[in-house]
C-alpha cells in the first residue's frame, strides 16, 4: 500500500536558522513521483518541487534543498536561513502506478519560524 | 487563464440538506480531483477523473457523487449533508501528457455542516 508519513505535526524555530523537514514514504512502484507543496496561513497549495524515483540528484533552489534517498524511502526538504514568511505548513505526496498518480498525502508539518 | 476555480468559498449547510461544489479548469486539463483536508490528516483524495464521461472513487467516495460531462467541470455533489463532511475542499487538475507533473489546486472551499 502506498503511504506517505511526516513525522513531525510541528516544528518551531527561531529566524536564520535551518530547519528539516521529514518524508518517508512506501510503495511497491518502482516509478514512482515525489513532491512538496506548501500551504501558507492563506490557504492555498502552493507547489515547491517534485522529484522522479529514477532521478535521486539533490535539488537546491535558493534557500530550499530537497534530499532524495531511495535506500531510505526518504525525501526530506530543508530550509536554510528560515525566514517568517516561511512560516506554513508542508505537505509530502506521493504518486505512483498503483493510485493512478493520484496523489497520497502525508499529513503535513507545520512549520512556525518566530522572529 | 484563470487556472483552476472553485465555488462557493465558504457554504454552511445543516444535516441533510445537498449542494454541489463547482470547480472548474481552462487549462484543457484531462485529469481532474477532488480532495478534503481535515486537521492532521493531510489531503483524501474524493473522486478523480481521466477525461470527460471518466470518474473513479479515491479513497473516500462516501456520501459524494461527481460527474465529468465537459473537461471544463467538474462538480462535487453532497447528497446529504453530515457533520462528518464538515471540511476544506480542494479541487485540482494536471495534465495527462508525459510523465506526471504538477497538480494545480484551487482556492478551496470552506464548508461547514452543523
Amino acid at each position: 500500500a502506498q503511504k506517505v508519513t511526516q513525522a513531525q505535526t510541528e516544528i518551531s524555530v527561531v529566524e536564520k536558522e535551518d530547519v528539516t523537514l521529514d518524508c518517508v514514504y512506501e510503495t511497491r512502484d518502482t516509478t514512482y513521483y515525489l513532491f512538496w507543496y506548501k500551504q501558507p496561513p492563506s490557504g492555498e497549495l502552493v507547489f515547491l518541487i517534485r522529484r522522479n524515483s529514477f532521478d535521486e540528484q539533490n535539488e537546491i533552489s535558493g534557500r530550499y534543498s530537497w534530499n532524495f534517498q531511495k535506500s531510505t524511502s526518504s525525501f526530506n526538504f530543508t530550509i536554510t536561513a528560515s525566514q517568517v514568511v516561511d512560516s506554513a505548513v508542508y505537505f509530502c505526496a506521493l504518486g505512483d502506478m498503483d493510485s493512478n498518480y493520484q496523489l497520497i498525502w502525508g499529513a503535513g508539518t507545520k512549520l512556525i519560524i518566530k522572529p | 487563464n484563470a487556472g483552476v476555480t472553485q465555488t462557493p468559498k465558504f457554504q454552511v449547510l445543516k444535516t441533510g440538506q445537498s449542494m454541489t461544489l463547482q470547480c472548474a479548469q481552462d487549462m484543457n486539463h484531462e485529469y481532474m480531483s477532488w480532495y478534503r483536508q481535515d486537521p492532521g490528516m493531510g489531503l483524501r483524495l474524493i473522486h478523480y477523473s481521466v477525461g470527460a464521461g471518466i470518474t473513479d472513487q479515491g479513497e473516500v467516495p462516501n456520501g459524494y457523487n461527481v460527474s465529468r460531462s465537459t473537461t471544463e467541470d467538474f462538480p462535487l455533489r453532497l447528497l446529504s449533508a453530515a457533520p462528518s463532511q464538515t471540511s476544506v475542499y480542494f479541487c485540482a487538475s494536471r495534465d495527462r501528457q508525459g510523465a506526471i507533473d504538477t497538480q494545480y489546486f484551487g482556492p478551496g472551499t470552506r464548508l461547514t455542516v452543523l
